[in-house]
């Protein structure tokens, strides 16, 4: 079955670039109407949605992180990237990779397992 | 953007009892809400969509009302395995937005 898997560096440097994949195995991350999503949950506390791309490339993001997120897709690899510019400690938190589609009604039916990240000197 | 408040913030109940869970929404969301189920160290389950359907594999204990901006999640019988947080989310506008949760804890 799919499976996603968040990886990248576990420690950032504030003002740095928090760069993070997730790999789709299982199945070909163009087949079928699928959403590839980004959400983070800082420790304790409650889940924040980041954006989402559709294989064509086209985007949803949410304005409160502004101009900060870029997400891509590399079907070569069959995985999704996040980048988030100039981190603080407020960023800080699990960042999860999740698929919404049609059939799910666009609602988040696959996650990842998340990737702790940390910004810090 | 929409504000989902969810309540209450901690539910302390034995198994064998019924659950309510609350989500209001600072304006309308139709029907497009969802409810998810976070274990501890685990990524949310998609439990219910568009606020009364039953997510693929998931129990009959578990249903959703509503729509607009009040809505219930209902678990009819505690399992031991559903005491856990539980979010809602909309989807009915940009950015979607997730409540700040209800735990549901072994009284």
């Amino acid at each position: 079955q799919v499976q996603l898997q968040e990886s990248g560096p576990g420690l950032v440097k504030p003002s740095q670039t928090l760069s993070l994949t997730c790999t789709v195995s299982g199945g070909s991350i163009s087949s079928g109407n699928y959403y590839w999503n980004w959400i983070r949950q800082p420790a304790g506390k409650g889940l924040e949605w980041i954006g989402r791309i559709y294989t064509s490339g086209s985007t949803n993001d949410n304005p409160s992180l502004k101009s900060r997120v870029t997400i891509s897709v590399d079907m070569s690899k069959n995985q999704v990237s996040l980048k988030l510019s100039s981190v603080t400690a407020a960023d800080t938190a699990v960042y999860y990779c999740a698929r919404d589609q049609v059939s799910s009604m666009y609602y988040l039916d696959l996650w990842g397992r998340g990737t702790l990240v940390t910004v810090s000197s | 953007e929409i504000v989902l408040t969810q309540s209450p913030g901690t539910l302390s109940l034995s198994p064998g009892e019924g659950a309510t869970l609350s989500c209001r929404a600072s304006q309308s969301v139709r029907s497009y809400l969802a409810w998810y189920q976070q274990k501890p160290g685990q990524a949310p389950r998609l439990l219910i969509y568009d606020a009364s359907n039953r997510a693929t594999g998931i129990p009959a204990r578990f249903s959703g009302s509503g729509s607009g901006t009040d809505f219930t999640l209902t678990i009819s019988s505690l399992e031991p395995e559903d005491f856990a947080l539980y979010y809602c989310q909309q989807r009915s506008s940009w950015p979607w937005t997730f409540g700040q949760g209800t735990k549901v804890e072994i009284k």
